[in-house]
C-alpha cells in the first residue's frame, strides 16, 4: 500500500460526458502528479500541483483540468470525453524536499476510465 | 530534451533463469535514473534509483542496475528470477536536481516468468 488513494477504481461512461477522478496523497506529501497510461502512449505526465498551486504542466488536453484543495487532495476533471480518453489515470505524490527531488513517486492504484 | 528507450516490450524467461531488461537514455546534462515496477492491477512503485555515487545500485529483492555513462545505459538485471517477479518494468530518467514532474518514463518491458 503506497498510501495514495484514488477513486473510483473503475468508471464507464459515454462520449461527450464529464467525469471527476479523485486522489488523496500520502500523509505529509505536498505534491500531487497526474499521469495517463494508455497502451499506445505509455505513461504520460499530465500535471503537477504543489500545496494547492499548479507547478508543472505536461501533455494535458484543454478538455482536462485539475485542482488541489486545501486538504491537499486533488481532482482531475475530464470533459467532452472521447473514445481515445479511455485509459488508466494514475495519481502520485512525493515527499517535500529541498532543491530538486529524490525521484521517488508514490503511485495510487489508478482509475480505469472506459469511454463507450 | 531527454528521452528513454526500453528496447524490449516483452521478455519471457524461465523461472530461476537470469534476466536483463535494457534501458538507454539520452540527455545533455547530469541525470537521475530509476526503475519502477508495476505488478498486475497495481500502481507503479520505485524499485531502485541512481542519483549519484556508486554506479551499481541494488533493490531489496535481488535486482540490480548499473549506470553506464559512456553507453548511456541503465540496464536492470537479476541473476535468478521468480514467478513473483512477473510485472511490467519502467525505466525513467530526469535531469539531476530538477523537479520530479520532469521524470520521463520509458514505454515499459513486460517480464513474464515461465515455470
Amino acid at each position: 500500500d503506497s498510501g495514495v488513494t484514488q477513486t473510483p477504481k473503475h468508471l464507464i461512461t459515454a462520449t461527450g460526458q464529464r467525469v471527476t477522478l479523485r486522489c488523496s496523497p500520502r500523509s505529509g506529501d505536498l505534491s500531487v502528479y497526474w499521469y495517463q497510461q494508455s497502451l499506445d502512449q505509455g505513461l504520460q505526465f499530465l500535471i503537477q500541483y504543489y500545496n494547492g498551486e499548479e507547478r508543472a504542466k505536461g501533455n494535458i488536453l484543454e478538455r482536462f483540468s485539475a485542482q488541489q484543495f486545501p486538504d491537499l487532495h486533488s481532482e482531475l476533471n475530464l470533459s467532452s470525453l472521447e473514445l481515445g480518453d479511455s485509459a488508466l489515470y494514475f495519481c502520485a505524490s512525493s515527499a517535500p524536499t529541498g532543491d530538486g527531488h529524490t525521484g521517488e513517486l508514490f503511485f495510487g492504484e489508478g482509475s480505469r476510465l472506459t469511454v463507450l | 530534451a531527454q528521452s528513454v528507450t526500453q528496447l524490449d516490450s516483452q521478455v519471457p524467461v524461465f523461472e530461476e533463469a537470469p534476466v536483463e531488461l535494457r534501458c538507454n537514455y539520452s540527455s545533455s546534462v547530469s541525470v537521475y535514473l530509476f526503475w519502477y515496477v508495476q505488478y498486475p492491477n497495481q500502481g507503479l512503485q520505485l524499485l531502485l534509483k541512481y542519483l549519484s555515487g556508486s554506479t551499481l545500485v541494488e533493490s531489496i529483492n535481488g535486482f540490480e542496475a548499473e549506470f553506464n555513462k559512456s553507453q548511456t545505459s541503465f540496464h536492470l538485471r537479476k541473476p535468478s528470477v521468480h514467478i513473483s517477479d512477473t510485472a511490467e518494468y519502467f525505466c525513467a530518467v530526469s535531469d539531476a536536481y530538477s523537479s520530479a514532474s520532469k521524470i520521463i518514463f520509458g514505454s515499459g518491458t513486460r517480464l513474464s516468468i515461465r515455470p
